[in-house]
């Protein structure tokens, strides 16, 4: 019973370095999501993916980019890691876009992301 | 601007105790509010989901209230337990139907 598994769990890298945070669910959901956590915030959404072969942009979606691989997938890319990308990493999946369901989101257990 | 705010920020009580959290909104049109716990180093976890036409649910020892009129919820948590200790999170649904989370109130249990 995985249901969203996020890889790497730790990751450290230098500025200007690349990478690529792994997402998978195994609920069979629709929509997928990608999130950051900074002490002090509330989730801010990166990037979503409504359904298979759609995704768009969130509330902070510069220096990311994502792919909807299949049903089950959903990557983060960073290009170009700066130092305020240091973060927690979430990603999330939902049994429909929340516009139109009250289903709640599934998270996995994040991807902590330091930037040095 | 759609926000979601929530108090204390922080609480420190004695197990089997009693505790409510606070949570503020500001999002119109209204469709849903969400409560989510979050244990240190895991991801959020939903706990419930209530719509304009419901003010109070229970899901075990937690009760969450709704007044869609004053724009306030809370949540109640009973007979506190250890396993309590975490973070609580309000949620709405903004405008363009994106999640607004709130800051969150981390709880602590105390033996």
């Amino acid at each position: 019973n995985a249901g969203v598994t996020q890889t790497p769990k730790f990751q450290v890298l230098k500025t200007g370095q690349s990478m690529t945070l792994q997402c998978a669910q195994d609920m069979n959901h629709n929509s997928m999501y990608w999130y950051r956590q900074d002490p002090g915030m509330g989730l801010r959404l990166i990037y979503y993916s409504a359904s298979e072969g759609t995704t768009d942009k969130g509330e902070v979606p510069n220096g990311y980019n994502v792919s909807r691989l299949n049903k089950r997938e959903f990557s983060l890319r960073l290009e170009s890691a700066a130092p305020s990308q240091t973060s927690v990493y979430f990603c999330a999946s939902s049994d429909g876009w929340h516009k139109e369901s009250n289903q709640p989101q599934h998270f996995g257990d994040g991807t902590r992301l330091s930037i040095l | 601007k759609n926000q979601v705010e929530q108090s204390p920020q922080s609480l420190i009580i004695l197990e089997g105790k009693n505790c409510t959290l606070q949570c503020n909104y500001t999002v119109s049109p209204f469709s849903n509010l969400r409560w989510y716990k979050q244990d240190t180093g895991r991801g959020p976890v939903s706990l419930t989901i209530m719509t304009f036409s419901e003010n109070t649910k229970s899901n075990g020892r937690y009760t969450a209230t709704l007044d869609a009129d004053t724009k306030q919820s809370s949540l109640h948590i009973t007979a506190s337990q250890l396993s309590d200790s975490a973070s609580y999170i309000c949620v709405v649904p903004g405008s363009n139907y994106q999640l607004i989370w709130g800051a969150g109130t981390k709880l602590i249990i105390k033996p």
